[in-house]
């Protein structure tokens, strides 16, 4: 049974359009995140929700809505793709503010712009 | 500005031999430091998390120490195997912003 599962796994788009990634956990976290990994392959945090509430905001263009339906999960709707968006992206959860429990992650979605 | 580094960037052992690598991190405001291992098309797996100076923590044949005074952490592994291959990523937690800071990783490659 997979903990963190995100989907789709590859998505491959044109300039301008709008798509979403889902992610689900079935490990009764409260807390998820979004992490996009950059070129020089660090993992830098995007979102956090607590129990569907926004903790952690980061500086990214608001062209990246999260949404958080219910503490299990939570989703990434990007809204006119530019190629700078290439990257991939891993969801991941954690029990309380992840400060003293281990982050569990999904394997990742990696997008590519053309 | 809050970064984490690792070092070595990437590392060539045989196997059997033991290893290890270094992760800095700023000792100010720190919280915890979070250890994973991350092997090829996979996602990352929680090794350890650690909180206390002087903390030591074994998982098999890896362990783990922490020093919070002078912002540094090392991971070992004894009598490395072709399986240990993966990428090792260690990250701090800060209360600034409530977030984890990840170092770039060390690739470790076990030759059989």
């Amino acid at each position: 049974d997979t903990a963190v599962s995100q989907t789709p796994k590859y998505l491959v788009t044109q300039m301008g359009n709008d798509k979403s990634i889902k992610c689900e956990q079935n490990l009764g976290h409260d807390t998820m995140y979004w992490y996009k990994q950059d070129s020089k392959k660090f993992l830098k945090i995007m979102f956090s929700y607590n129990n569907k509430e926004l903790i952690i905001n980061e500086t990214v263009p608001n062209r990246f809505s999260p949404k958080s339906p219910d503490k299990a999960h939570l989703n990434l709707h990007i809204n006119s793709l530019e190629l700078g968006d290439s990257a991939v992206y891993f969801c991941a959860s954690s029990q309380g503010q992840g400060v003293y429990q281990p982050q569990h992650f999904g394997d990742g979605t990696r997008l590519s712009i053309l | 500005i809050l970064n984490v580094e690792q070092s070595p960037q990437s590392l060539h052992v045989q196997e059997g031999d033991s290893t290890n690598f270094t992760c800095s991190f700023p000792s100010s405001n720190f919280y915890a430091l979070h250890w994973y291992r991350w092997e090829t098309a996979k996602s990352p797996e929680a090794l350890f998390v650690m909180t206390l100076n002087g903390d030591e923590k074994k998982k098999g044949r890896i362990s783990a120490t922490l020093n919070t005074k002078e912002g540094y952490s090392y991971l070992y592994i004894k009598g490395s195997q072709p399986e240990d291959s993966a990428t090792y990523l260690c990250a701090s937690y800060y209360n600034q912003g409530g977030k984890l800071i990840f170092g770039q990783g060390t690739e470790l490659s076990v030759k059989p």
